[in-house]
C-alpha cells in the first residue's frame, strides 16, 4: 500500500531532551511537511521540503530541525528550545509541492511532556 | 496570515439526514480550496476540493459550494451516516502561497 507513515504513534519528552520524529512515504513524492495541530487551531506549517537536501521554514519553525538526505524520508525534531512540544504532529507529503496540489497526511504522532 | 473560520463549531445530525458544514475565508485571491476528514486520532483524510473558476462540485455523498462573493465555501453530505462522524476542516491557497487550515468543525451523527 502507498502512503505515508509516521512513528512512533505516542511520544514522551522530558525537560530538556531532544525527540525525533519519523515519516516516510512511499508515493514519490518530491515535497514534504510537517504540521503542528493543537486543539482549536488550525494546523500551522512547521517546516517544508521540496527537494531532497533542501528544506524552507514554515510560520513556527522555531525550536524544531529536519533533515532531508532521502526523498522518501523527512525527520523532525523538536529541540530543548521548544518550550511548549505537546501536540499533535502531522507530516504530510505532494507530488511536486506546487500550488494547488492536495496534500496526503500521514496518521499523527502525539507528543506530550512528562 | 490568512485565516479561515468555521461558523459553528458543532454540528449534531440525524443518521439519514443530510449534512451541511460552512466555511469562510478571508483571501479574495484563493483560488485553491480543500475538505478533509479528520477522525479522531488520525491524520487528516482528503474529500474533495474545488478550484475558483468552479462554483460547485459533486462526489460520492458529498458536494462542496464555493461563493466567491461572499468568500463562503460549504460541504454537503448526503445521508449522513455513523461512519462520518469527524473534523471536518477546509483549507484555502492563495495563488502562490501555502495552505491556510481553518479550525475545523466537529460533526456529530445520531444513530
Amino acid at each position: 500500500d502507498g502512503g505515508i507513515t509516521q512513528s512512533p504513534k505516542y511520544l514522551f519528552r522530558k525537560e530538556g531532551q531532544n525527540v525525533t520524529l519519523s515519516c516516510e512515504q512511499n508515493l514519490n513524492h518530491d515535497a514534504m511537511y510537517w504540521y503542528r495541530q493543537d486543539p482549536g487551531q488550525g494546523l500551522r506549517l512547521i517546516y517544508y521540503s521540496q527537494i531532497v537536501n533542501d528544506f524552507q521554514k514554515g510560520d513556527i519553525a522555531e525550536g524544531y530541525s529536519v533533515s532531508r538526505e532521502k526523498k522518501e524520508s523527512f525527520p523532525l525534531t523538536v529541540t530543548s528550545a521548544q518550550k511548549n512540544p505537546t501536540a499533535f504532529y502531522l507530516c504530510a507529503s505532494s507530488l511536486r509541492g506546487r500550488v494547488g496540489e492536495k496534500l496526503f497526511f500521514g496518521s499523527g504522532t502525539q507528543l506530550s511532556v512528562l | 496570515g490568512e485565516s479561515v473560520g468555521l461558523h459553528l463549531p458543532t454540528l449534531s445530525v440525524q443518521e439519514g439526514d443530510n449534512s451541511i458544514i460552512n466555511c469562510a475565508y478571508s483571501n479574495s485571491a484563493s483560488d485553491y480550496f480543500i475538505w478533509y476528514k479528520q477522525e479522531s486520532g488520525k491524520g487528516p483524510q482528503f474529500i474533495i476540493d474545488i478550484r475558483s473558476n468552479m462554483d460547485k462540485r459533486q462526489g460520492q455523498r458529498v458536494t462542496v459550494l464555493l461563493n466567491k462573493t461572499v468568500k463562503h465555501l460549504s460541504l454537503q453530505i448526503a445521508a449522513t451516516q455513523p461512519g462520518d462522524s469527524a473534523v471536518y476542516f477546509c483549507a484555502e491557497i492563495p495563488q502562490g502561497d501555502q495552505f491556510y487550515f481553518g479550525t475545523g468543525t466537529s460533526l456529530t451523527v445520531i444513530p
